[in-house]
């Protein structure tokens, strides 16, 4: 167990409207990540962390905003949901052993736009 | 460019035989390789990770996977499957680009167990 949370675990809401989904981590990890999960598509990044203000995109980037004001939060904005960001989002942390970094995971939020 | 496929889509195998699991990949430098499991409805579990050194690696729950650099490859397996694996595995490759540590997943292999 990382120690990572992820906030709400489960959200509908409707086209349009924004939503934010919060990922917390009690141990003070610098890298903190945003990915989201579909059938088909493994794993892609949406935006990543590597320190307090200090973010950047990943592949997957368009329509959404992150914001880290605090190293133990990373928070995953989406302005104005549409249905195609219906998915399973996951939260990460990467945490150094040995000389590199290994990869631990929130529980995941489900969010569905109607 | 960086990448990682998993060729097989689903697999299935009868509980009590042996299971390999493929994983191929595409990484300019040294590739630092992962395997994760994931239940339905859960997060992601690390089963077992390379980073150097002995290319046969050791992970929980009875699996292991060996690194081939000629053959670009991180293939998971188990000598003796139960049907609590049955489940869905993602291979990762994960490195340093521009002073940040990124990491690059499969599309996953859907295991199935045959009791």
């Amino acid at each position: 167990d990382a120690g990572i949370t992820q906030s709400p675990r489960h959200k509908v809401t409707e086209t349009g409207t924004p939503v934010t989904l919060r990922c917390h981590q009690t141990e003070n990890h610098r890298y903190m990540y945003w990915y989201r999960q579909d059938p088909g598509h493994g794993l892609r990044l949406i935006h990543y962390s590597y320190g307090v203000k200090d973010t950047d995109k990943g592949e997957v980037s368009d329509g959404y905003s992150v914001s880290r004001s605090k190293t133990e939060d990373f928070l995953l904005t989406l302005e104005s949901a549409t249905s195609s960001q219906t998915s399973v989002y996951f939260c990460a942390i990467s945490v150094e052993w040995s000389g590199a970094y290994e990869q631990y995971f929130g529980p995941g939020t489900r969010l569905t736009v109607t | 460019a960086q990448s990682v496929t998993q060729p097989d889509i689903h697999i299935t195998v009868s509980e009590g035989a042996s299971l390999e699991l493929r994983c191929n990949y595409s990484y300019g430098a040294t590739p630092y390789l992962f395997w994760y499991v994931q239940s339905p409805g859960q997060g992601l579990q690390l089963l077992l990770k390379y980073f150097s050194g002995d290319t046969l690696v050791q992970g929980i729950k009875g699996f292991e996977a060996e690194f081939k650099r000629s053959q670009s490859s991180f293939n998971l397996r188990k000598p003796s499957v139960h049907w609590s694996d049955a489940a869905e595995y993602f291979c990762a490759v994960g490195g340093t680009t521009s002073g940040t540590y990124k990491y690059i997943f499969g599309t996953g292999t859907r295991l199935k167990v045959l009791a």
